[in-house]
């Protein structure tokens, strides 16, 4: 079945330490997009990337960075930089192309806590 | 920059029950508005999309509309079950890569 899949489920970081968030998608996608959300509050978008080898920033990237290598992948790194980084953190992906008004599919998430 | 808001923050009604879920937003120049659920510890899954040239969508029992010159967009669920117990998100698309600005949610809670 074609999806979005997100790992780990949980990760427990520590002080000074920079962790990897794997986010990869079989559904052949061009966009793929990290979000992060806090309790009580909407998602905010971190970065998103429209083709391989080209990633933007989005409204909250201080502290975080992406790469895009393949098309399927788009991993997220929470650097020690980031001093608040507990939260859920949520990938989408999105066919691209020229018609803008294509849903954007999510994963599970992954749930980041400071150990 | 766009806001966007979500009228009520929670609801609980019995089973059966229609209701209706607000969402605003300051910005009208929009691409398309998305209705999402989220459940408890899991991701989003995307129920309507409605294009901004569009004033409604549906999908089993549900209904979005959209007025865009007011700024609004209603999700309508009719005869609530148990099973709809969830957070709504509503989003709205300003760009055409996709940016989505989301609400703060409505979670709705229905008892049998």
């Amino acid at each position: 079945d074609g999806g979005i899949t997100q790992s780990p489920k949980y990760l427990f970081r520590k002080e000074g330490q920079n962790v990897t968030l794997s986010c990869e998608q079989n559904l052949n996608h061009d966009a793929m997009y990290w979000y992060r959300q806090d309790p009580g509050q909407g998602l905010r978008l971190i970065y998103y990337s429209q083709i391989v080898n080209d990633f933007q920033k989005g409204d909250i990237a201080e502290g975080y960075s992406v790469s895009r290598e393949k098309k399927e992948s788009f991993p997220l790194t929470v650097t020690s930089a980031q001093k608040n980084p507990t939260a859920f953190y949520l990938c989408a992906s999105r066919i691209y192309g020229t018609d803008s008004n294509q849903p954007q599919h999510f994963g599970d998430g992954t749930r980041l806590s400071i150990l | 920059k766009q806001e966007v808001t979500q009228i009520p923050a929670a609801l609980s009604v019995p089973e059966g029950e229609n209701l209706v879920l607000n969402c605003s937003f300051t910005d009208s120049a929009i691409y398309n508005l998305q209705w999402f659920r989220q459940d408890p510890g899991k991701g989003l899954t995307s129920l309507l999309l409605i294009q901004s040239s569009q004033r409604e969508q549906t999908s089993g029992r549900l209904n979005a509309s959209l007025d865009k010159s007011s700024g609004r967009s209603t999700l309508y669920i009719a005869a609530s079950q148990p099973g709809d117990s969830a957070t709504y998100l509503c989003a709205v698309g300003g760009t055409s890569y996709g940016k989505l600005t989301f609400g703060q949610g409505t979670i709705l809670t229905v008892h049998p």
